[in-house]
């Protein structure tokens, strides 16, 4: 078990610009989770993955962003023409089952400058 | 998923028991109670989770009531590093997060 794995640990970019994060779940977890969290608020659920396919997406994630999990393992986030309201940091997680404990990573802090 | 409230925030002296509340009372049958804990710029954690009997591991107990429509997490032997926020969370197929407890452990 080497853990949830994100890349890169911090990114800052200009308005506009667009960006993309990775996540290496742990290997053989099929559900795969992306949030996003401000300072002082606790994480939002952003979408999910089972194996490829995206199961479900929140309404926060507007169509600037756009995350894939092609072959069922890493998964990328996209944040395109980035805005300064995007500043968070974007927390993976993966799990092996609908009822089992959710491991989170480290997570990516985004800065739009 | 139902909704979860948690006092915004707590102290505990440090060596003492903490015990952290949650009301859950919109819980369905399939819900699961788990709980993390985010120490300041790094992933939420995973402590403990439960369906509807007590449970207990190396972090921490979990007691649900027998209507389900609250719990308690215990933290039996407090210590500084156990200072963070803790979230309680009744979750389906997503776990969503509310603003959870803030715990300070005081030495």
């Amino acid at each position: 078990d080497t853990g949830v794995s994100q890349d890169p640990r911090h990114k800052i970019t200009k308005r506009g610009q667009n960006v993309t994060f990775r996540c290496d779940p742990i290997s053989e977890h099929n559900r795969l989770y992306w949030y996003r969290q401000t300072l002082g608020q606790g994480p939002e659920f952003l979408t999910y993955f089972q194996n490829e396919a995206q199961l479900e997406k929140s309404r926060l994630l507007s169509d600037r962003f756009s995350a894939e999990r092609p072959k069922g393992s890493f998964s990328t986030l996209e944040i395109q023409r980035t805005e300064q309201g995007d500043s968070a940091m974007y927390l993976c997680a993966s799990r092996s089952g609908a009822r089992e404990k959710l491991f989170f990573g480290s997570g990516t802090q985004l800065s739009v400058l | 998923d139902a909704k979860t409230t948690q006092p915004p925030s707590m102290d505990c002296a440090e060596g003492r028991a903490a015990n952290l509340p949650c009301n859950h009372s919109t819980i369905s049958g399939n819900e699961y109670v788990y709980w993390y804990r985010q120490i300041h710029s790094q992933g939420p954690q995973y402590i403990i989770h439960g369906l509807k009997n007590n449970e207990t591991n190396e972090m921490a107990s979990l007691i649900i009531t027998e209507d389900r429509k609250s719990s308690t997490l215990i933290l039996p032997h407090a210590t500084l590093r156990d200072t963070a926020v803790y979230y309680c969370i009744v979750s389906g197929q997503k776990l969503v997060f509310g603003q959870g407890t803030r715990l300070t452990i005081n030495p």
